[in-house]
């Protein structure tokens, strides 16, 4: 079946410090991919995507990189603030409009 | 350019009453999902509307139903409410280019039965 997981539910870091969190997925017929962040009370808010025939795309302070081989992918956040605390999803997108998520990653920024 | 819209945002319910939420889409999108988050489920799809049309439909029960109007705008209603109902519901809408299918979720009802 179709399923998406992330290998730590929670992750600490150093604020200055880089962030990755990675996600595998196991539907090789996924066509994109969406990174989320949600914030305590708040819907997810869109991070950045990529598509499948990419490996790599950046956006500001962050990067997705996509290996299809082992069908994995993670987010690199660079320079992470107090601000960038909140919980990460990855989602896999089938068939049109549907995502399926895995279960989060909640990262927490030390001052 | 609004946001994804939805109402109410918080709700509480009686078990074996109806509810309906509402979702209004980013303008010029025509896709519009529903998907139900809890602590011990996460984040799961229930339907997806396109054009008035369900194109795609989760693993949940009769109960939970869907639709969308010409203008986009869409409505989930679920009857007999259990409490295993209580939950964040998300509306996301879509715009589908070349480029990707990116995605917006609004900032959920909370839905509380008791």
């Amino acid at each position: 079946g179709e399923s998406v997981g992330l290998h730590l539910p929670t992750l600490s870091v150093q604020e200055g410090d880089n962030s990755i969190i990675n996600c595998a997925y196991s539907n090789s017929a996924s066509d994109y991919f969406i990174w989320y962040k949600q914030e305590s009370g708040k819907g997810p808010q869109f991070i950045i995507d990529i598509r499948s025939n990419m490996d790599k795309r950046q956006g500001q302070r962050v990067t997705v990189l996509l290996n299809k081989t082992v069908k994995h992918l993670s987010l690199q956040i660079a320079a992470t603030q107090p601000g960038d605390s909140a919980v990460y999803f990855c989602a896999a997108g089938v068939q049109g409009g549907k995502l399926i998520f895995g279960q989060g990653t909640e990262l927490s920024v030390k001052p | 350019k609004a946001g994804v819209t939805q109402t109410p945002r918080y709700l509480i319910k009686t078990r074996g009453q109806q509810v309906t939420l509402s979702c209004s889409p980013i303008s010029g999108h025509r896709s519009v999902s529903w998907y139900q988050q809890t602590p011990g489920q996460g984040l799961q799809f229930l339907f997806e509307y396109f054009s008035e049309t369900q194109r795609n439909k989760g693993n949940f029960p009769g109960r939970f139903s869907g639709r969308q109007f010409s203008n986009s705008r869409s409505e989930m209603n679920v009857s007999t409410l259990e409490l295993g109902d209580s939950a964040l519901y998300l509306c996301a809408s879509s715009f589908v280019s070349d480029s990707g299918n990116t995605i917006y979720f609004g900032e959920g009802s909370w839905l509380t039965v008791v």
